[in-house]
């Protein structure tokens, strides 16, 4: 089974900082990637995905991510950050189509925390 | 726009009463899905649907209870047998493949009375 590891509950940035949160997964094929944002009490948005090609894939809000198959992660990044991004962060991995739509598989999450 | 709709978004329940969670989409996903997130404990597969009449048990189905039986709806009933139904419940739809992103509803927050 498939499993998604972040490693850090809370992150602290200040504004306009560079962030990275990481993701490491576990799972015996290339994996579906995505990286989801939640505001309290809302559902998640996903912020990027990643599926084949291009190893460094952008996404909505300024964040990009990239798959390093050596290292199975996929670490979201963002250059400067603003007040307005904080959120809980979700690393999610889905099945190859041998298993069928089967839902996903998500990471605790990571607390951001922008500093003013 | 299209989107997915949960309701109510906060639910109260009282001991040994089963609650129905609703979730419509009209999206024209084929596939749904229900998660339960607690805190720290990240979101959990409780149902999924990959087409209408048909669904199947995620990670921690004891005590939930689906059915499909219209594509737009997908609705969840928490019964008295889950003893810690105190949770933020997420409806999700996609297309249904796994290389396609599901989409979020706002979610319900349930608690006991």
């Amino acid at each position: 089974a498939q499993s998604v590891t972040q490693p850090d509950i809370h992150i602290t940035v200040s504004e306009g900082a560079s962030l990275e949160l990481r993701c490491n997964y576990s799972y015996g094929a290339t994996p579906y990637l995505f990286w989801y944002v939640q505001s309290p009490g809302q559902g998640l948005q996903l912020l990027l995905k990643y599926f084949s090609g291009d190893t460094l894939v952008q996404g909505i809000k300024g964040f990009e991510a990239e798959f390093k198959r050596s290292q199975s992660s996929f670490n979201l990044r963002k250059p400067s950050v603003h007040w307005s991004d904080a959120a809980e962060y979700f690393c999610a991995v889905g099945v190859l189509p041998g298993g069928g739509a089967d839902g996903l598989t998500f990471g605790k999450g990571t607390h951001l925390i922008i500093q003013p | 726009d299209g989107g997915i709709t949960q309701s109510p978004k906060y639910l109260f329940r009282k001991e040994g009463q089963n609650v129905t969670l609703s979730c419509e989409q009209n999206l024209n996903h084929d596939a749904m899905y229900w998660y339960r997130q607690d805190p720290g404990q990240g979101l959990r597969l409780i149902y999924y649907s990959q087409i209408v009449n048909d669904f199947q048990k995620g990670d921690i189905a004891e005590g939930y209870s689906v059915s499909r039986e219209k594509k737009e709806s997908f609705p969840l009933t928490v019964t008295s047998a889950q003893k810690n139904p105190t949770a933020f419940y997420l409806c999700a739809s996609s297309i249904g493949s796994p290389n396609q992103p599901q989409h979020f509803g706002d979610g319900t927050r349930l608690s006991i009375l």
